[in-house]
């Protein structure tokens, strides 16, 4: 019940395209969705974050999208730059007492110049 | 990454023999995390700590210990090394406005031969 899905495995998008990844939850008391950006060699760096009163939060080129009832957000990437190539987690937790983040297994982005 | 830096950067070590690995934050945060990262996996959640003396389990403990004696500093010690310890180590902090996100340090790479 603790697990976070996450899918493609890796993705290729082309420069200027829209890169999209998927994730599933379990667990309905996870109220907190963070997207993570990590780069070769560096830690993980908070992308943006969305809580479940919400479907949709848009942070400049990048957007989370959240179905409660089905229990899936995605992480949309509108104009997709060769920048943006890196390895991209979603997680999700309470955001009340310890916030114990449970991570998808990541997605590898490619933008192709 | 935010006042955190972990010792050490990398190191190699031989089955059954014990490594301890620092995590400083210079900002006096609550929480403090050690993950660690593993291909396929994502983020993986070994213990934490919410105050000086204070920590628990994660999902993946065994084989792990922890300390935290001052606020700054979060050890975290593989009592008896082995090669599925092999693997990248991050420490995480929480803050920003609302207490809710997590910051990554930079990791520690660790090769148990």
């Amino acid at each position: 019940q603790q697990q976070v899905k996450q899918s493609p495995q890796s993705l290729i998008v082309q420069k200027g395209g829209i890169s999209i990844i998927n994730c599933a939850y379990e667990n309905t008391a996870f109220d907190y969705f963070p997207w993570y950006q990590q780069f070769p060699g560096k830690g993980p760096a908070l992308l943006i974050a969305i809580r479940p009163d919400v479907s949709e939060k848009k942070e400049g080129r990048f957007t989370i999208s959240f179905n409660k009832s089905a229990k899936q957000f995605s992480l949309h990437i509108m104009d997709s730059q060769p920048g943006d190539s890196a390895t991209y987690f979603c997680a999700a937790s309470g955001i009340q007492g310890a916030q114990k983040l449970v991570f998808g297994q990541g997605t590898r982005l490619t933008i192709n110049p | 990454d935010a006042g955190i830096t972990q010792s050490p950067r990398h190191k190699v070590t031989e089955t059954g023999t014990p490594v301890t690995l620092r995590c400083h934050q210079t900002e006096n945060h609550r929480y403090m995390y050690w993950y660690r990262q593993d291909p396929g996996h994502g983020l993986r959640l070994i213990h934490y700590s919410y105050g000086v003396k204070d920590t628990d389990k994660g999902e993946v403990s065994d084989g792990y210990s922890v300390s935290r004696s001052k606020t700054e500093d979060f050890l975290l010690t593989l009592e008896s090394a082995t090669s599925s310890q092999t693997s990248v180590y991050f420490c995480a902090i929480r803050a920003g406005t609302a207490k809710e996100t997590q910051y990554f340090g930079p990791g520690t790479r660790l090769l148990v031969l």
